[in-house]
């Protein structure tokens, strides 16, 4: 069955610093991967997706993924954390011919000034 | 542009009463719809999805029931409320047919006392 793991609950990070935000899946045939974030009392707000082609994928404000095969990995990253990055991401993952996603768990993530 | 509401923002409904809480898109044809719930700030659960008019699938059985009476309306109830069914309800839609991103509305908060 298809899932998607983030390991973490929580990641602090001190501003200014890189952050890392990961996420594993596993499914099988092409998966198509997401990103989303959510601020607190809103809906969720697409950061970024892989579908195909180079494996670093560029979102909004700043952020970055890696799709990784053979780790089966699409962890988020960003060079340079600030406070008002602090929300909650989630990770999620779509079969080619599925029109449903499943979702992470999420990872909260803590910028600190 | 695309644009998807929802209403109420906030709902405050006692034990035993019914419930209908609203969703519509703007701006496109056809899409495919979803109600999530997030109970306590985490995971996403899928609770129904439809890719039209009349077509509901139900991914947990529950207290909950959709329609979608409109090809871009979509409303979730309840005939009686249990505390259980408390959490944020979250709205979205998505291109028919494809691997396209789903984007969700601004949410529900509902509080069952």
């Amino acid at each position: 069955a298809q899932s998607v793991a983030q390991p973490e609950d929580q990641v602090n990070v001190a501003e200014g610093n890189p952050l890392t935000v990961k996420c594993t899946y596993s499914v099988s045939g092409n998966p198509y991967l997401f990103w989303y974030v959510q601020y607190p009392n809103r809906g969720l707000q697409f950061l970024l997706k892989y579908i195909t082609g180079d494996n670093l994928v560029k979102g909004s404000y700043g952020f970055e993924a890696e799709f990784n095969k053979s780790q089966t990995s699409f962890h988020l990253k960003k060079p340079s954390a600030l406070v008002s990055d602090s929300a909650l991401y989630f990770c999620a993952v779509r079969l080619n011919r599925d029109d449903k996603i499943i979702f992470g768990k999420g990872t909260r993530l803590h910028i600190l000034p | 542009s695309q644009t998807i509401h929802q209403w109420p923002a906030t709902l405050v409904q006692p034990v035993g009463s019914p419930l209908s809480l609203e969703c519509t898109v703007e701006g496109t044809s056809n899409p495919n719809l979803y109600w999530y719930r997030q109970a306590a700030g985490r995971g996403l659960q899928l609770l129904f999805y439809s890719v039209g008019i009349g077509q509901i699938s139900s991914e947990v059985p529950q207290n909950l029931s959709a329609s979608r009476p409109q090809d871009r309306q979509f409303i979730l109830s309840s005939k009686k409320l249990l505390l259980s069914d408390s959490g944020f309800y979250l709205c979205a839609w998505s291109v028919q047919g494809g691997t396209d991103t789903q984007y969700f509305g601004p949410g529900t908060r509902l509080t069952v006392l």
